[in-house]
């Protein structure tokens, strides 16, 4: 069983706040690591794959870091909105094993209160 | 592109009972996938396929559970005799193969199926 934590848990933020959240896994074996966005009552949704450690990947307001060497990825969103309220999850895929190694974290909750 | 649907999205059950749901994925991706969820739990894979072919399943999976993606298109999975540990989200997602290796895929979820075992 592999180990893929996630904090923090949960988190609560005013509205234009600046949160972070880490995820860390394994830092041997690492083949690609996957953050999901996943709001109440709707269906998870990608934000971004990763690769390669020192990768930087940015969407909007939300971006993400990965550093496989000492196993542990960010994500960060600048100034929380209300519509960012949602679970925020990572997956952690190892480079042996299959596909089946698959390991997500518990995800990080996040609320931004208004 | 209407997203991936499953179907039904709620099925409550009495233990014993057998039940079957359905995925239909986006429909040129060639990868699906179904994971599971307990509660405070992060999804655990299940099974997945490329085109028709089931390419891998969890050790953690018993032979009371069983999928198919006949066609290479939509996909069932089975729980036959269900226990009330079964109670969970089940969800399914589905991509198109960008490489050798289905771990740097996107992934495109459906909303889950919540199973409910009394």
């Amino acid at each position: 069983i592999l180990n893929v934590e996630q904090s923090p848990q949960p988190l609560h933020v005013q509205e234009g706040d600046s949160t972070n959240f880490t995820c860390s896994f394994p830092s041997s074996n690492f083949y690609a690591l996957h953050w999901y966005r996943w709001e109440t009552a709707k269906s998870p949704e990608a934000l971004f794959v990763m690769t390669l450690n020192g990768d930087e990947k940015k969407k909007g307001r939300i971006s993400a870091t990965l550093n496989t060497k000492e196993g542990y990825s960010y994500l960060y969103i600048k100034g929380s909105q209300p519509e960012d309220s949602a679970t925020y999850l990572c997956a952690f895929h190892p480079s042996s094993g299959g596909y089946q190694k698959v390991t997500f974290g518990t995800g990080t909750k996040l609320q931004v209160i208004p | 592109d209407t997203g991936v649907s499953q179907d039904p999205r709620h099925k409550i059950t009495k233990r014993g009972q057998n039940v079957t749901f359905r995925c239909d994925p986006i429909s040129e991706h060639n990868r699906l996938y179904w994971y599971r969820q307990t509660l405070g739990q992060g999804p655990e894979f299940l099974t997945y396929f490329q085109n028709e072919a089931q390419l891998e399943k969890s050790r953690l999976l018993s032979d009371r559970f069983s999928a198919e993606r006949p066609k290479g298109s939509f996909s069932t999975l089975e729980i036959q005799r269900t226990e009330q540990g079964d109670s969970a989200m089940y969800l399914c997602a589905s991509s198109t193969r960008t490489s050798g290796e289905a771990g740097t895929d996107t992934q495109y979820f459906g909303p889950g199926t919540r199973l409910t075992v009394l």
